[in-house]
């Protein structure tokens, strides 16, 4: 199946420093990205739906100026958390689709520890 | 909006169970995934299907669109199979997913 990688696996930062998450589609064109969030026991929560050269569209209540989304190619998409706080610590997970395609290929994960 | 509902939350078996794992929803979907999320957090999609069934090595999937249920079968259940298996659909022309809260599944060897 399709491969999607995201870098890093995992990441401390301190309070008040951003950290860029990458999305990286391997072996496929991705129209569109999605980017998730996991608390512990939880299930996970869109965040923001990216297409390829156009703005994110962000879900109710995620800060748009906080998690800036950038899909700059077809393989491509970033996550950066600006003015990071502790409780910005969480699983940060996308995904990628394909054109024409509904089935949503996930990446590993990133775990985001804010101190 | 679509209500996922996976049951159960939590199940525990003897390694050679055979496993059934159920999903169900709301409105009418696109299609239904099978998600599967290790202890590590990696999640991997198991299946995508909108009709029938489908089958990969033990594991088989199954989709009534009338009754708007699926299930997740896990066939000679091993250890490693312990995860959380995850519920998600797509609407009608809406690529977003609606999550299930997952069911963790711990085998026993």
């Amino acid at each position: 199946g399709a491969v999607v990688s995201q870098h890093p696996s995992r990441v401390i930062c301190k309070s008040g420093t951003s950290v860029k998450i990458e999305c990286r589609s391997l072996d496929f064109q991705a129209t569109t990205m999605f980017w998730y969030r996991q608390f512990p026991k939880q299930s996970l929560m869109l965040m923001a739906t990216s297409n390829e050269g156009s703005k994110a569209t962000y879900e109710q209540g995620v800060e748009k100026d906080k998690f800036l989304i950038n899909h700059a190619s077809l393989t491509l998409s970033t996550l950066t958390v600006t003015s990071a706080h502790p409780e910005d610590s969480s699983f940060y997970i996308c995904s990628a689709e394909g054109r024409g395609r509904y089935e949503q290929y996930f990446g590993p994960g990133t775990r985001l520890t804010v101190t | 909006k679509n209500e996922v509902e996976q049951s159960p939350q939590n199940l525990t078996a003897q390694e050679g169970e055979f496993i059934t794992i159920n999903c169900s929803y709301s409105v009418g979907i696109s299609a239904l995934h099978w998600l599967q999320q290790h202890p590590g957090g990696g999640i991997v999609s198991l299946f995508m299907l909108s009709s029938g069934k489908k089958k990969h090595g033990r594991l088989i999937a199954t989709i009534n669109i009338q009754e708007k249920h699926s299930s997740l079968h896990i066939t000679a259940s091993h250890p490693r199979d312990s995860a959380v298996y995850i519920c998600a659909v797509g609407g009608v022309g809406n690529e977003k997913l609606t999550f299930g809260t997952g069911t963790r599944l711990t085998i026993i060897p």
